[in-house]
């Protein structure tokens, strides 16, 4: 059974920094395509970045480029997202998501991030 | 304004069909697959739809998904009260190398 658990949310001060993981099991993570999406509270869905394979091909959502950083360890089955200059705007759930078929075939339950002083 | 538009709201009684449009242009819609999420109240979002048409393995053919020119639609026949949620189009567009998600569509089973 695929599974993807994120963690890493919390309360953050604007213009501070914060670290998300994704920990994937039930598929091989190194075959996989991997998403970012997130979820303003109230809001829709909003993509933010994705990576392929072997962490060589990266891209992201306008709102968030040249703030964050998406990356993988296949070794670990790990996804990350580094967010920095933070603002009230990245308030949201932050989900990860196996690309299967071009598609976010599998979601993890989220993790929290707020920022707020 | 979302490059990729939905209606932010429909409905529908049980049993009858509703169907969702997605609009969008030649950059995205026309050119690539067009994928539909389903959001459950308070739930992670789930694969509807993918490759304009195709259901993954457990979804039911309540669902289905078309695409002509720039818009695509959803359709849900026999419309449930479980199927209450919002639902999302999703597609990649080549002018802004992105994905797009639709502001979404919340329906109502009345």
């Amino acid at each position: 059974e695929v599974q993807l658990v994120e963690s890493g949310g919390g309360l953050v001060r604007p213009g501070g920094s914060l670290r998300v993981s994704c920990a994937a099991s039930g598929f091989t993570f190194s075959d996989h395509w991997m998403h970012w999406v997130r979820q303003a509270p109230g809001k829709g869905l909003v993509w933010v970045a994705r990576i392929n394979v072997d962490g060589s091909v990266t891209n992201y959502a306008e709102s968030v480029r040249g703030r964050c950083t998406i990356s993988r360890d296949n070794a670990k089955n790990m996804l990350y997202l580094e967010m920095s200059d933070l603002t009230g705007d990245d308030t949201a759930v932050y989900y990860c998501a196996r690309d299967w078929a071009g598609a976010a075939r599998n979601w993890g339950q989220g993790t929290l991030v707020t920022v707020s002083s | 304004q979302s490059l990729v538009a939905q209606p932010p709201s429909a409905s529908g009684t049980p049993g009858q069909n509703v169907v969702i449009s997605c609009s969008g242009s030649r950059s995205n819609i026309e050119t690539h697959n067009v994928y539909w999420y389903q959001q459950l109240p308070e739930m992670a979002p789930t694969l509807l739809i993918y490759g304009d048409d195709k259901r993954p393995s457990g979804v039911p053919d309540r669902f289905s998904g078309s695409k002509s020119g720039t818009s695509a639609s959803l359709a849900i026949s026999g419309l449930r009260s479980e199927d209450e949620a919002d639902y999302y189009c999703a597609t990649w567009d080549d002018s802004l190398n992105v994905v797009l998600f639709g502001g979404g569509t919340k329906v109502t089973v009345l």
